[in-house]
């Protein structure tokens, strides 16, 4: 079975400080997502990477940076954390599907930031 | 840009019923996935949609695609008290960039 595993279940910052979530898959996927996922919202996509030290901007990266050095671990970097970024994030990974970076997207279990 | 549409957003229903989620998406799309996710849990896939007239079933789910009407449904049969979870569909969108746009999802109850 595909796991892809997010270091923090819950986590708590203050207003102003740089924050890292952290998500490991053991699949040797190409791809990589950070989504957000808010109430009456859906999944948002926030960055994806295709490989190595490569990646792409989704359809809400403002506030947000991403770091993939290995290919099995993508990292979400909030440089100064703000109360509207207080939501769930899910990491996925997936293979290509043809030509397109998403396949069938297999997520963690999710990171719940509480921004004070 | 791609919008997708899903209703309801709130669903109880008694066991033993059967009942539609509907999936409305605004551009040309050629891929869908149904996801469910339960409380506290990661999103699971369900089902993925290939093509015009695509049906999918599993146990007492079943999916389908219309290209053409740009509409996908989940119908559940004879539901029963396990399927209570949030569903969400995700048509993947056109163009250079193609990534699966996520529904609302269709937070489904059954009662017993």
């Amino acid at each position: 079975d595909v796991k892809v595993t997010q270091s923090s279940r819950y986590l708590v910052k203050r207003t102003g400080e740089k924050v890292f979530l952290e998500c490991v898959q053991d699949m040797d996927h190409e791809n990589m997502f950070w989504y957000r996922q808010d109430p009456g919202l859906g999944l948002r996509l926030i960055y994806f990477s295709y490989d190595v030290k490569m990646k792409e901007k989704g359809d809400i990266p403002e506030g947000y940076s991403v770091s993939r050095e290995k290919k099995e671990r993508f990292s979400l970097i909030l440089e100064s954390a703000s109360t509207n970024q207080t939501s769930m994030y899910l990491c996925a990974s997936s293979f290509p599907h043809g030509g397109d970076y998403t396949g069938e997207l297999f997520f963690g279990e999710g990171s719940r930031l509480t921004v004070l | 840009e791609l919008k997708v549409e899903q209703n309801p957003l709130f669903l109880s229903m008694q066991e033993g019923k059967n009942y539609t989620i509907y999936c409305n998406y605004s551009t040309t799309s050629d891929r869908l996935y149904w996801y469910r996710q339960d409380p506290g849990k990661s999103l699971e896939s369900l089902f993925v949609l290939l093509s015009n007239g695509a049906v999918k079933q599993e146990g007492r789910l079943m999916a389908s695609l219309d290209t053409k009407a740009r509409l996908s449904t989940l119908h559940i049969t004879a539901a029963v008290h396990d399927l209570s979870a949030t569903y969400f569909c995700a048509p993947i969108s056109s163009g250079s960039a193609r990534q699966l746009t996520f529904g609302s999802g269709t937070q489904l109850t059954v009662l017993p």
